[in-house]
Parts: C-alpha cells; structure tokens; sequence
C-alpha cells in the first residue's frame, strides 16, 4: 500500500456521460498530480495542485477539470466521454512543492472503461 | 520541452542474469532528476531508483544500478542478479528543477517491457 488512495479501482460508463475520480494522498503530502495512461498515449501529465492551488498543467482536455480541497484530497472529473478516454487514471502526491528529488508515490490507479 | 526516449519495447532476461535497460531524454537544462519507476502487473506505479543530474556518483538500490552519463543525456537501468518479481514495465522519467516553474511534474518514456525467464 503506498498511501495514496484511489476511488473507484474500475468503472464503466457510457460517452456522453461523467464521471468523478477521487484521490486522496498520502498523509502529509501537500502535491497531487494526476496522470493518464493509455495504449495509444502512454503516461500523461494531466495537471498539479499544491495546498489547493493549481500548480501545473498538462495535456488535459477542457473536457476534464479537476481540484484539490481543503483536507487535500483531490478530484479529476471527466465530463461528455468519449471512447478514447478510456484509460487508468493515476494520482500521485509529493511533499512539497519542488524540494529536492522530491519524489512522486502514485496510488494503483482508477481504471475508467467507456462504451 | 523534455522528451524521454526508451527505444526497448521489450527485454528478456534469464533468472540471475543481469540486464540493461537504456534511456535518452532531450533537455537544455543543466539541473534535473532522473527516475526509473516499475510498473508491475498488478499496475501499481513503484519507484526504483533516482538519479540527481548534479551528482556525479551513479546510483545504486541493492540489484539495481544506473549507468548516467549526462553529457550524452543517458540514464540506463543495470538490474543484476534478475528475478522472476522483477518482472514488469519499466519506466525511465525526467523531472525539471526546482526552480522553474513546471511544478514536480515527471515526464516518462513509453515504457520497456521486461520479462524475466527461468
């Protein structure tokens, strides 16, 4: 168990519909990165907070948003899917916002199939 | 932008062999991290070992070693004494410095497959 936690591990859904994937990091962590890894794509960066502050931002659709709340958990909400959104989403948290080799620990992941 | 190249797509290796899994990455930056996560079946994302761009010392976690030498922007994975658990995709990443301000955002390669042979 790496202390980042992930809900759902799998979800189905069909496109045109939303979905909100929850994350919450491991504790004492202040950073929450979400990634996105497909076939065709690989590992993307989709976007960072730190302490409920956008930080960074990737290759993230405008279809897709996502924020960090005050007790730090974080959520990635994919909204009017479609079939090439099916991916494993990753979280992954980090003490600090750039400290050092500061390193990443990533939770198991979010499976989201769309049909 | 950085780019991390992994040319291998898939590597053998016998049981207690050793074996070597290459990476390249494009960077005008002179100060950086470098990373090598393992991605089991199970899919979880583990770190196996880093590598500071400053430090001159390569890396070492028990079996696990790399091989970086910065000027030709390389940073290769040695696994030594190979076991069936080291099984799994590998994935070399690159994380700018500190100071600029892409966050601690890591940027990966498209992954090797290992697989690892009685």
């Amino acid at each position: 168990d790496s202390g980042v936690t992930q809900t759902p591990k799998h979800l189905i859904t069909a496109t045109g519909q939303r979905v909100t994937l929850r994350c919450s990091p491991r504790s004492g962590d202040l950073s929450v990165y979400w990634y996105q890894q497909s076939l065709d794509q690989g590992l993307q960066f989709l976007i960072q907070y730190y302490n409920g502050e956008e930080r960074a931002k990737g290759n993230i659709l405008e279809r897709f948003s996502a924020q960090q709340f005050p007790d730090l958990h974080s959520e990635l909400n994919l909204s009017s899917l479609e079939l090439g959104d099916s991916a494993l989403y990753f979280c992954a948290s980090s003490l600090l916002q750039g400290s050092g080799a500061n390193v990443l620990t990533f939770g198991a992941g979010s499976r989201l199939t769309v049909l | 932008a950085q780019t991390v190249t992994q040319s291998q797509p898939e590597m053998s290796v016998q049981e207690a062999e050793t074996v070597t899994l290459s990476c390249t990455y494009d960077t005008s930056e002179s100060d950086y991290y470098l990373f090598w996560y393992k991605q089991p079946p199970s899919r979880q994302m583990i770190l196996v070992i880093r590598q500071e761009a400053y430090k001159q010392q390569n890396a070492t976690e028990n079996r696990f070693s790399v091989n970086f030498q910065k000027a030709a922007k390389s940073f290769s994975l040695k696994i030594s004494d190979s076991q069936l658990g080291d099984a799994a995709m590998y994935f070399c990443a690159y994380r700018s410095p500190n100071h600029t301000g892409g966050g601690n955002k890591l940027t990966f390669g498209t992954g090797t497959q290992l697989k690892v042979e009685l």
